[in-house]
């Protein structure tokens, strides 16, 4: 069974830590996404990469940056952790080929990330 | 820029009824994928559907089915005789066939369904 796993579901930190969520795919996806989900906005990219040592920013990449130094993993930084990004964060890996018959997006089950 | 507008925030249903998710994209490519995920509250996202744009047929899937219309730029996803497992927040998302290869997700539906 093909997946994404995230290495924490719930996660308590403290304003100004630096904080690592780590994302890890057996699927050997070429692409990887970072999301966050808050109530009322769905879901917004934060990052993402095509292969290793790529990133590129998303649509809300201030405060966070990410690091992706082998294929199966991609790593999400909050540098200096603040209470507005406090929320659920959604791991994804892609094959880019989407003429397979499988092509989609595969998601971790998140991170629910608190900042206090 | 690509869009995805789910207008309905919350809909709130009895077991049986039948209930249309509605959903509308904006993107100015030719090639592109639309996409339905079910979010339970557990919170994992569970695909449901996968369209490309070259492909308007209808699809149904048990009491699932799914209106894809490019003259309105529409992907509807009705649930038939809704049962109280089917309560979650549905998403519907875009992917373009050029540029960025990420998901563009809407905000989101809540669906009750009760019992």
């Amino acid at each position: 069974d093909v997946k994404v796993t995230q290495s924490s579901r719930y996660l308590v930190k403290r304003t100004g830590e630096k904080v690592f969520l780590e994302c890890v795919q057996d699927m050997d996806h070429e692409n990887m996404f970072w999301y966050r989900q808050d109530p009322g906005l769905g879901l917004r990219l934060i990052y993402f990469s095509y292969d290793v040592k790529m990133k590129e920013k998303g649509d809300i990449p201030e405060g966070y940056s990410v690091s992706r130094e082998k294929k199966e993993r991609f790593s999400l930084i909050l540098e200096s952790a603040s209470t507005n990004q406090t929320s659920m964060y959604l791991c994804a890996s892609s094959d880019p080929d989407r003429y397979r018959t499988n092509y989609g997006y595969t998601f971790g089950s998140g991170t629910r990330l608190t900042v206090v | 820029a690509q869009k995805v507008t789910q207008a309905q925030t919350e809909i709130s249903v009895v077991e049986k009824e039948d209930v249309t998710l509605d959903c509308v994209y904006e993107t100015r490519d030719t090639t592109y994928y639309l996409f339905w995920y079910k979010q339970p509250p557990s919170g994992e996202l569970v695909f449901l559907i996968r369209r490309n744009s070259f492909d308007e047929q209808n699809e149904i899937s048990g009491r699932y089915s799914w209106n894809f219309q490019k003259s309105t730029s529409s992907f509807n996803f009705t649930i038939t005789a809704s049962q109280v497992v089917d309560s979650a927040v549905y998403f519907c998302a875009l992917s373009e066939d050029t540029g960025r290869r990420a998901l563009t997700f809407g905000s989101g539906t809540r669906l009750q369904v009760q019992p």
